[in-house]
């Protein structure tokens, strides 16, 4: 099915650690996003990427770096994680045009211990 | 400081009766609002929207009404189903940012 896939669904990492939360869509959408869910917080963005060659910091960019290595994929790093990231993962893509809202993936649950 | 709020965490609707989440907000240059349904394990999905300068918008069971001058729209659910029990968010776009804003979600349970 088309949409927007993340790799991988589920991950845990000890204090220090790094890794990289991959993204992947095939709707040829320019503009992509990566927020976190947590209990009581709802979804806060991370960072985004407006178009390609180009990201922005959201609400929550610290600890975080993004790379948007070509139209489809937008992949986020955590280079030093810490136990506060614990926390579930959604990427997202769009058209840019605000009507139309965004296409999420499934998610990523990361645990930090 | 939240643009966009859900003051209520949940909200439990017997099956066959109206459902109606709500959703206040700051900013009065949002000028497009959307609802996102999520169940548990799966990523939010478009539910409906609306544009600011629209005071309703219907898409079958689903109805999202917006009072601009109270900065506040709400979500009808008529009738209310088993399988619509998921957690809804409030969304807006515009203002200084292009990047939608998300409400904390309101959890609605169905019961049978």
């Amino acid at each position: 099915n088309a949409g927007v896939t993340q790799t991988p669904k589920f991950q845990v990492l000890k204090t220090g650690q790094s890794m990289t939360l991959q993204c992947a869509q095939d709707m040829n959408h320019n503009s992509m996003y990566w927020y976190r869910q947590d209990p009581g917080m709802g979804l806060r963005l991370i960072y985004y990427s407006a178009s390609e060659g180009t990201t922005d910091k959201g609400e929550v960019p610290n600890g975080y770096n993004v790379s948007r290595l070509n139209k489809r994929e937008f992949s986020l790093r955590l280079e030093s994680a810490a136990p506060s990231q614990t926390s579930v993962y959604f990427c997202a893509s769009s058209e840019g045009d605000e009507g139309y809202g965004y296409t999420f993936g499934s998610g990523t649950r990361l645990t930090v211990v | 400081d939240q643009q966009v709020k859900q003051n209520s965490p949940s909200l439990s609707v017997q099956e066959g009766r109206i459902s109606i989440l709500n959703c206040d907000y700051t900013n009065s240059m949002f000028d497009y609002f959307l609802w996102y349904k999520k169940y548990p394990a799966e990523g939010p999905t478009f539910l409906i929207s609306i544009s600011s300068i629209k005071d309703k918008n219907e898409d079958g069971r689903f109805t999202v009404f917006l009072n601009k001058s109270a900065k506040h729209l709400s979500l009808h659910i008529v009738p209310s189903q088993p399988g619509d029990s998921a957690v809804y968010f409030c969304a807006a776009s515009g203002g200084s940012q292009g990047n939608l804003i998300f409400g904390k979600g309101t959890k609605l349970s169905v019961k049978p």
